[in-house]
């Protein structure tokens, strides 16, 4: 089945604890992306990738970061969260660049920093 | 700069009647624009999109949607409502060449029994 996987769903932690949350698609996909999802400002795109080895910041990059060393993956990292990074992580892909492309989302990842 | 509007929060509609979720946009350029649902505990679906040509767009569960360019609007309907398209309705816009979708806030669709 085609789909993106993220990992975990679900995940607590302290302030300060670095962490990652993994994305993997089997579509073989170019592009790649990360949104969060607050309550009433919608999807907002952390950052994106349109290649292994070429990715480039979205609209809210600060505190994360990412990598794109094999096509199917783009892990999301933390180096050191805050509570003002709880919130519900999106992880899609799609054949090339954003456009006229649909994007496949993952189920999501809700992130909880105390 | 890009962006996407969907001014209300919340829209309550009876089971059997017609229902409305607006979008509006703004764009340079001609707008890809699409339409996503989310249902509890999943990601995001795609429902349809505009790309070009007829106005009036069909896709998934009976939606459709249309894109009338000088209202720079995109609003999605359905004929006649069912209790399980209660859901969060998310529109969104790119451009030919882009890297980056905008997404609206949301509208969150209640269809009542």
């Amino acid at each position: 089945e085609a789909q993106v996987t993220q990992n975990p769903r679900y995940l607590i932690t302290v302030t300060g604890k670095k962490l990652t949350v993994t994305c993997s698609q089997n579509m073989n996909h170019e592009y790649m992306s990360w949104y969060r999802q607050d309550p009433g400002l919608g999807l907002r795109q952390i950052y994106y990738s349109m290649n292994v080895e070429v990715t480039d910041k979205g609209d809210v990059p600060e505190g994360y970061k990412v990598s794109r060393k094999e096509k199917r993956n783009f892990p999301l990292i933390l180096e050191s969260p805050s509570p003002n990074q709880t919130s519900l992580y999106f992880c899609a892909s799609s054949p090339d660049r954003a456009g006229a492309n649909v994007l496949t989302f993952g189920a999501g990842s809700r992130l909880t920093v105390l | 700069a890009q962006s996407v509007a969907q001014p209300e929060d919340q829209v309550n509609v009876a089971e059997g009647n017609p229902l409305t979720v607006k979008c509006t946009y703004s764009v340079s350029g001609n707008p890809y624009l699409f339409w996503y649902v989310q249902y509890p505990n999943r990601g995001l679906q795609f429902l349809l999109k505009y790309i070009t040509g007829d106005n009036l767009v069909k896709g998934s569960y009976g939606f459709e949607a249309e894109f009338n360019k000088s209202q720079t609007s995109f609003h999605l309907k359905k004929p006649s409502a069912l209790v399980s398209d209660s859901a969060l309705y998310f529109c969104a816009v790119s451009t030919s060449g882009t890297y980056k979708y905008i997404f609206g806030t949301g509208t969150r669709l209640k269809v009542l029994a």
